[in-house]
């Protein structure tokens, strides 16, 4: 079963403070993709992670992935509250739809 | 680029009647585009895979009669909600895979709300 597990649910943290994200996920994949929805939106993309060891940043977040372990990570560094948001991770699990099966989501706050 | 529009952005309708939701790529051709359903507070479930110029695959638990799924051309796909129903209310996402080129990536329209009353 193709299976994306992401903890935790939910995340409250101070602004400033740092935090991790993780994404597990049952299978091989090669490519790995991290998601934000603010309320009532679509989502935005933030990374697309394509190999093993792959690490991308963009701003305060910091995505990686490590195929082996089957695991991603989202690390916030010095959260503000505009991060504020749910994230999500998805899989591709190979194949040639190319379908990506969602985590369950983060939602974060921030507070001030 | 991989700009992907929906419309409409939000629909109220009556139970019982249907609802068309068109999906657009505005800056390159899709031939797979992909429909997926969100409830308050869930992640996205994929619903159905569309395909240029032949049936939609549909996801186990999905009814293919309630969901009509067109894709008429590489730029356009629709997803009609037949005969509605208030269970049927939910945020409606498509999106639109790009090609080999684009690393097969999928391009996330802006969501549709339908609300049946």
């Amino acid at each position: 079963e193709l299976k994306v597990e992401q903890n935790p649910l939910f995340l409250s943290m101070q602004e400033g403070k740092n935090y991790t994200i993780y994404c597990n996920y049952s299978t091989t994949s090669d490519r790995l993709y991290w998601y934000r929805q603010d309320p009532g939106k679509s989502l935005e993309s933030l990374f697309v992670l394509l190999s093993n060891g792959a690490v991308k940043q963009e701003g305060r977040l910091m995505a990686s992935l490590d195929t082996k372990a089957r695991l991603s990570t989202l690390h916030i560094t010095a959260a503000v509250h505009d991060l504020s948001a749910t994230y999500f991770c998805a899989v591709d699990f190979s194949g040639s739809a190319r379908q990506l099966t969602f985590g369950s989501g983060t939602q974060l706050t921030v507070l001030p | 680029g991989a700009v992907v529009s929906q419309h409409p952005s939000w629909v109220i309708c009556k139970s019982g009647t249907s609802v068309k939701i068109e999906c657009r790529s505005l800056d390159f051709q899709a031939t797979t585009m992909f429909w997926y359903r969100q409830f308050p507070k869930q992640s996205l479930m994929l619903m159905a895979t569309s395909n240029e110029g032949s049936k939609a695959t549909y996801e186990q638990g999905v009814e293919k009669d309630k969901f009509l799924i067109n894709h008429a051309s590489l730029t356009l796909s629709t997803l009609t909600v037949t005969s509605a129903h208030p269970e049927d209310s939910s945020f409606y996402i498509c999106s639109a895979r790009g090609d080999r080129g684009r690393g097969y990536e999928q391009y996330f329209g802006p969501g549709t709300r339908l609300t049946v009353t």
